[in-house]
């Protein structure tokens, strides 16, 4: 049970480079996010899909689209990065369980525009 | 919008002191969750409160609601290395479940011996 993955861990990309970053859970979850921290800002959220085939803006989701491809993956895709988003990418899943919706994390994907 | 504010943002603590975070919210907590970070790692659960005065403990780590359900309060018995990192709390943002969290900016925290 290998939980929240996400691929790749780092990446550096040059300003104007588009890259898609991917997301994958084996937990049978219907919703899935994609957050991203900066320091001093904690998480903010940017896209999230409550179902297979749904998906909604969070907080900061300018620059950013997403697909969830099927109920295990989420990919978030940048079409042309910029210095602003050079941050820690977070993907989460989470379902009801005895009435605790406890989300789960990746590992995060640490991403560097210049 | 839902808004959680963390104190103190860092914290420096001996060995085997006790510390306290809080994390108070501009709404009604529905569901308040904490998790910690390593520096450098994904996010790790650690507790969920959803009752008014509803208090819960693992190890050395114990989180309380407080019974207006806006504010938390966790704390950490006897500080140990393996409790340094960010402490994040969390709530549900929509009150129904499977909604996303609302999050705190952390509290660091850093255990010198």
């Amino acid at each position: 049970n290998a939980g929240v993955t996400q691929t790749p861990k780092f990446q550096v990309l040059k300003t104007g480079q588009s890259m898609t970053l991917q997301c994958a859970q084996d937990m049978n979850h219907n919703s899935m996010y994609w957050y991203r921290q900066d320091p001093g800002m904690g998480l903010r959220l940017i896209y999230y899909s409550a179902s297979e085939g749904t998906t909604d803006k969070g907080e900061v989701p300018n620059g950013y689209n997403v697909s969830r491809l099927n109920k295990r993956e989420f990919s978030l895709r940048l079409e042309s990065a910029a210095p602003s988003q050079t941050s820690v990418y977070f993907c989460a899943s989470s379902a009801v369980q005895d009435a605790s919706y406890e989300q789960y994390f990746g590992p995060g994907t640490r991403l560097t525009v210049t | 919008s839902q808004e959680l504010e963390q104190s103190p943002q860092s914290l420096i603590v001996q060995e085997g002191k006790n510390l306290t975070i809080n994390c108070t919210s501009s709404k009604t907590l529905y569901g308040l969750y904490w998790y910690k970070q390593k520096y450098g790692e994904g996010l790790i659960f650690l507790m969920m409160l959803q009752k008014g005065g509803e208090e819960k403990s693992h190890e050395k780590i114990t989180a309380k609601l407080d019974e207006k359900k806006q504010q938390s309060s966790l704390h950490i018995t006897a500080s140990q290395p393996s409790h340094a990192g960010i402490y994040l709390c969390g709530a549900d943002s929509g009150g129904s479940g499977n909604t996303p969290l609302v999050f705190g900016k952390g509290t660091r925290l850093s255990v010198i011996a």
